[in-house]
């Protein structure tokens, strides 16, 4: 099982619509986690951390279920802009892993 | 301005031919690690550093090598490189390894090795 797994898509998201999309881990002991954003081959940037409690910024909000391993992102009201990859990222003792990524195009 | 540099951008080699990319970050980060991204197989960490002169594997580290002589440098260094090592590359910095420290990550260094 590999150690972040995300559904790379692509979601193809009418613009003004809701997209919501999971990224699975397998090490329990993972200690933090992130949602990057990587438009077309560019360097990744982070989107947001995500905290055991939930966390919003604007139109994006981040889960954890460390119950079942999880994280979530949904963007709401999505803009033509949102259009990129979205990265999942877990530190697990100091090292980074990566999903491949959730490809999200918006559609006018 | 804050940021992360790579040079070269874009390099073209062939097998066997030693060569070495170089990455910089003038925030003072202790933390610093190069990736590779392939297509379905997303980033890879290659090598991490702590801190100066503490260097450790990441999930990829063979044909690779890597330094830590002084804070801001973290070269990566392809001895003998081979055509599976065709990938972009990017180097990345953060203020510390752990907990919500945000990674900033350089603009990549596409390679190609004929």
């Amino acid at each position: 099982r590999k150690e972040v797994e995300q559904d790379p898509g692509p979601f193809n998201v009418p613009e003004g619509a809701t997209v919501a999309f999971n990224c699975t881990y397998s090490n329990s002991a993972s200690q933090s986690f992130f949602w990057y954003r990587q438009d077309c081959r560019k360097e990744p940037k982070l989107l947001m951390s995500v905290y055991s409690s939930g966390n919003e910024d604007g139109r994006f909000t981040a889960q954890l279920n460390r119950a079942s391993q999880y994280i979530s992102l949904l963007i709401r009201d999505s803009k033509l802009s949102d259009s990129a990859t979205y990265l999942c990222v877990v530190n697990r003792n100091n090292r980074l892993a990566f999903g491949k990524g959730n490809q999200v195009v918006v559609i006018p | 301005e804050a940021q992360v540099t790579q040079n070269p951008r874009y390099l073209i080699t062939v097998t066997g031919k030693k060569l070495t990319v170089t990455c910089s970050q003038n925030m003072n980060h202790e933390y610093m690690s190069w990736y590779r991204q392939d297509p379905g197989l997303g980033l890879r960490q290659i090598y991490y550093s702590m801190n100066v002169e503490v260097t450790d594997k990441g999930d990829v580290p063979e044909g690779y090598k890597v330094s830590r002589k002084e804070k801001r440098n973290f070269p990566l260094i392809l001895e003998s490189p081979s055509p599976n090592q065709t990938s972009l590359y990017f180097c990345a910095s953060s203020q510390s390894a752990g907990d919500s420290y945000e990674q900033y990550f350089g603009p990549g260094t596409r390679l190609t090795v004929t």
